[in-house]
């Protein structure tokens, strides 16, 4: 399976702080996606960062990518508690995910 | 409005029986998917069709069938074979696979099987 991992399992600020999560992932790629779950609804598409790119933005997220180190991370800028999800970073032609970062943002 | 959608949400069947759980696109995507959640966990790829008449296994096949009769309709049949259905599944539609053309894929809203 070439499924990624992210980490932390759980991840627990207030609202304002920042929340970084980062997922780690097995095999080469053409690029890295970010997805968010509410709890018991689908997935929703959130960013996706080519292999050749080392960073990109979208409103306040900001997700890196090192292939030397087949790692990315996610970081949440000036959280609020509509923030509080699980995300998944996915990889692989058919959509491997990883296990998933809960996130819960106290007001 | 374009979407994927799954039904029913919920579904409730005796051990032993085999369900159907229906997914179904109107995006033309061409590639479609069913993943398997269970409770705090990841999603984990049951099958994938990259198009109409063709499907693949993915990781956790075994007591699952699928048909990709229809561009828009990509069904997934639990059977009795599958030791513990009991679970959330997920749909997704993606333009085509994700390493062509940096696509994202779109998900329907789940259905939670019980199987009892």
């Amino acid at each position: 399976s070439q499924q990624g991992e992210e980490d932390p399992q759980a991840l627990s600020i207030q609202e304002g702080e920042n929340a970084t999560m980062n997922c780690s992932y097995k095999t080469s790629i053409n690029n890295l996606q970010w997805y968010r779950q509410n709890s018991g609804r689908g997935l929703v598409h959130l960013i996706l960062i080519r292999s050749n790119e080392r960073e990109k933005h979208s409103g306040r997220l900001r997700v890196t990518l090192d292939t030397s180190k087949k790692s990315s991370s996610l970081l949440i800028t000036a959280s609020r508690a509509a923030d509080t999800a699980s995300y998944f970073c996915a990889t692989g032609n058919q959509f491997y995910f990883g296990t998933g970062t809960s996130l819960t943002v106290i007001p | 409005d374009g979407g994927i959608t799954q039904s029913p949400k919920y579904l409730f069947r005796k051990e032993g029986q085999n369900v159907t759980l229906s997914c179904e696109q109107n995006l033309n995507h061409d590639a479609m998917y069913w993943y398997r959640q269970d409770p705090g966990q990841g999603l984990r790829l049951i099958y994938y069709s990259q198009i109409v008449n063709d499907f693949q296994k993915g990781d956790i096949a075994e007591g699952y069938s699928v048909s990709r009769e229809k561009k828009e309709s990509f069904p997934l049949t639990v059977t009795s074979a599958q030791k513990n259905p009991t679970a959330f599944y997920l749909c997704a539609s993606s333009r085509s696979l994700a390493g062509w053309g940096n696509t994202e894929a779109f998900f329907g809203q789940g259905t939670r099987l019980t199987v009892v």
